[in-house]
């Protein structure tokens, strides 16, 4: 089976603007999650979404948002970018139910400049 | 609040044995995960643990005590490979995974 797929896997954006990452899951999982990652923060949960559903929500301000589609592939948008939005984005795939373990994709790394 | 606790990083020498606890206060459980992550890498499953006991996967093993909101990873036969972040994540009554902020394990020859 392939692996989670993150594309782009690097972006350098400005200030201000919009950015959107993609996330293909492993064949059969209808659950994706999105974590940001950052040095002295660890992994932070944006949210996660199951057939097409937003099923859970992390604190994160409303410029960051998500979707799902049919095939289980997620989108993430970030929109007026700011220098503190520079990390990891990592998306997950799992089951959505028993059992739960997530798989990660290689992660995207946005550096906003 | 919710909240995971765990060592922000721990030394071990090649050959040996290191214990890594987690602590939780969340709410509800549905159970508790640990990842391994290499330096610039995607975290990789490691453990589940949903019930208490010991559960052994070949040099690692994972504990969980309900009761007292703790977990350990015990990693057997150190080898310089296992140089990593390991993170301890709880589920909890949402299904939403709480995420520790990872412990640093360093081997040293």
């Amino acid at each position: 089976k392939a692996g989670v797929t993150q594309t782009p896997r690097y972006l350098i954006k400005t200030r201000g603007q919009q950015v959107t990452l993609s996330c293909s899951p492993i064949s059969g999982h209808r659950s994706v999650s999105w974590y940001q990652q950052t040095p002295g923060q660890g992994l932070q949960f944006l949210f996660e979404y199951f057939s097409e559903t937003q099923r859970n929500k992390g604190n994160f301000p409303g410029r960051f948002s998500g979707r799902q589609f049919s095939n289980s592939r997620s989108e993430m948008n970030v929109s007026t970018l700011e220098l503190g939005d520079s990390a990891l984005y990592l998306c997950a795939s799992s089951q959505g139910q028993e059992p739960y373990e997530q798989y990660f994709g290689p992660g995207t790394r946005l550096t906003v400049t | 609040g919710q909240n995971i606790d765990q060592p922000t990083e721990m030394t071990a020498t090649e050959g040996a044995i290191v214990q890594i606890n987690c602590t939780y206060q969340t709410s509800g459980f549905n159970g508790l995960f640990w990842y391994q992550q290499h330096a610039g890498e995607a975290p990789t499953f490691l453990s589940y643990n949903v019930l208490d006991g010991l559960e052994e996967k070949g040099r690692f093993s994972s504990f969980l005590s309900r009761s007292k909101g703790y977990s350990y990873l015990l990693l057997k036969e150190l080898q310089m490979k296992d140089s990593a972040s390991y993170l301890c994540a709880v589920m909890d009554s949402n299904y939403q995974l709480i995420w520790g902020a990872g412990t640093k394990l360093i081997i040293k020859p």
